[in-house]
């Protein structure tokens, strides 16, 4: 079974600074990786997807993430902070059979101007 | 005019009676899923479906049943809703028959059981 792990609760960062946010996986086979982001008061929109080629993807916002087989990771990059940017981020994984995504627990970012 | 729908938008209910929560899209998508997000545990999977005929259970589905009406049309039901159903609920859709499409997700359904 797949599995996502976001290992920080909560990432502070000043803006203009560059932030990360951590996410592991651990599925059977190829994996298909995915970030969410939600804003206060709404639902999850769609930011970036890993499925095959280039291990670093580029996706909305200025945000990118970079896959790294060996070490299981895909995390969620961005080279200046926006304030804008504060949100809720979920890192998802789906394996490559018939299977809905499954989630982890989410990363709260906080962007201090 | 947003693609996936979600009604009531909010909703307080009493432990113990019935309610439905549904969900609409337009997006042509032939698979549905519902969630459930609590702080601190992300989203879990309640059940989903692939097609108007196909429903499956997901990580947390025991209290919870859903009904595929049509395509576009996914509804939740708790049968006897109890307290710890408190939650953030939300509605998702994606396409086609591959592993790499997206899920769109509704905006959500803010359910207080009292």
């Amino acid at each position: 079974a797949q599995s996502v792990a976001q290992p920080e609760d909560q990432v502070n960062v000043a803006e203009g600074n560059p932030l990360t946010v951590k996410c592991t996986y651990s599925v059977s086979g190829n994996p298909y990786l995915f970030w969410y982001v939600q804003y206060p008061n709404r639902g999850l929109q769609f930011l970036l997807k890993y499925i095959t080629g280039d291990n670093l993807v580029k996706g909305s916002y200025g945000f990118e993430a970079e896959f790294n087989k060996s070490q299981t990771s895909f995390h969620l990059k961005k080279p200046s902070a926006l304030v804008s940017d504060s949100a809720l981020y979920f890192c998802a994984v789906r394996d490559a059979g018939n299977t809905p995504l499954v989630f982890g627990k989410g990363t709260r970012l906080s962007v201090i101007a | 005019d947003a693609d996936v729908t979600q009604t009531p938008r909010n909703r307080i209910t009493k432990t113990g009676k019935r309610i439905m929560l549904e969900c609409s899209q337009t997006k042509g998508h032939d698979r549905m899923y519902w969630y459930r997000q609590d702080p601190g545990l992300g989203l879990r999977l309640i059940y989903y479906s692939f097609d108007v005929k196909d429903i499956n259970k997901g990580e947390i589905s025991d209290g919870y049943s859903v009904s595929r009406q049509a395509q576009a049309k996914f509804s939740l039901s708790l049968e006897s809703a109890i307290p710890n159903q408190t939650a953030l609920y939300f509605c998702a859709t994606s396409a086609g028959d591959t592993s790499q499409e997206t899920q769109y997700f509704g905006p959500g359904t803010r359910l207080l059981v009292l």
